[in-house]
C-alpha cells in the first residue's frame, strides 16, 4: 500500500499554463516536503510545510498542507520549460525517523 | 564544491558479482542515508547512519551492507547481485537524524545495471 498518492503520474502542458499537482494520504503526517527531480540528478528540496492550512510561496510555486495535514498541493503559475521534472512529496509521520516519499509528477513544460 | 558526491555514477556488471558504491558528505552533516530509485521513479529508503551508528534498516535483503567508516562517508556493499537490484541509487545527509522538517540533501545517484 502506498503511503503518499501523487496525481497525476503525468503531466505535460505548454509554457505560460497553470497546473496544480497533488499529494493525498490517508495518514496523518507530521511535516510534508516537496521535491524536484531533473534527469540524471538527485532531487533538491524545494518547500517543507508543517502546520495544517499553512501556505507557502516560492517565487511562481504555491504549496499548501491539508488543514488535516494528510495532503498538499504544488500550484504552479505561468509555467516555465525550466520547470520541467519530476515532483515527488515526502511525509514524515510523528515518532519516525524516515522520509515516506509518493511516486511523483512527471512535469513536462514544453515551450 | 560538492556537497553530496558518490562514485561510481554508472555500474554496469554481471549477476553475481560483488560491487560498492561511495558516498561522501562535506557538509559536516551527522546523518547519511541510501535510497533506492526503481524504474518507476520511486524513491523508498533502504538505510540510515547517525554518526556512524545505524538507525535505519528497511526489509533489505543482508546482500546489502552499508559501512560509515567516519560521519562524511556511508559506502554500500552489494554480494550476489541480481537482475532486480538494478535501479539508481541515492545518497543523501541531513544534518541531524529527526526527519520532521531537516533538508536532506541528495547526491547525484548511481545508476546500477545488472545484466
Amino acid at each position: 500500500t502506498q503511503l503518499l498518492e501523487q496525481s497525476p503520474q503525468f503531466l505535460s502542458i505548454q509554457e505560460g499554463e497553470n497546473l496544480t499537482v497533488y499529494c493525498n494520504s490517508s495518514s496523518v503526517f507530521s511535516s510534508l516536503q516537496w521535491y524536484r527531480q531533473e534527469p540524471g540528478e538527485g532531487p533538491v528540496l524545494l518547500v517543507t510545510v508543517v502546520t495544517g492550512g499553512e501556505v507557502k510561496k516560492l517565487k511562481r510555486l504555491t504549496f499548501q498542507f491539508g488543514d488535516a495535514r494528510k495532503d498538499s498541493s504544488l500550484h504552479i503559475t505561468a509555467a516555465q520549460t525550466g520547470d520541467t521534472g519530476l515532483y515527488l512529496c515526502a511525509g514524515a509521520q510523528g515518532g519516525s525517523e524516515k522520509l515516506v516519499f509518493g511516486k511523483g509528477t512527471k512535469l513536462t513544460v514544453n515551450p | 564544491d560538492t556537497a553530496v558526491s558518490q562514485t561510481p555514477k554508472y555500474l554496469v556488471t554481471q549477476m553475481g558479482n560483488d560491487k560498492s558504491i561511495k558516498c561522501e558528505q562535506n557538509l559536516g552533516h551527522d546523518t547519511m542515508y541510501w535510497y533506492k530509485q526503481d524504474s518507476k521513479k520511486f524513491l523508498k529508503i533502504m538505510f540510515s547512519y547517525n554518526n556512524k551508528e545505524l538507525i535505519i534498516n528497511e526489509t533489505v535483503p543482508n546482500r546489502f551492507s552499508p559501512k560509515s567508516p567516519d560521519k562524511a562517508h556511508l559506502n554500500l556493499h552489494i554480494n550476489s547481485l541480481e537482475l532486480g537490484d538494478s535501479a539508481v541509487y541515492f545518497c543523501a545527509s541531513s544534518r541531524f537524524r529527526s526527519s520532521l522538517s531537516e533538508t536532506q540533501y541528495f547526491g547525484p545517484g548511481t545508476r546500477l545495471l545488472v545484466l
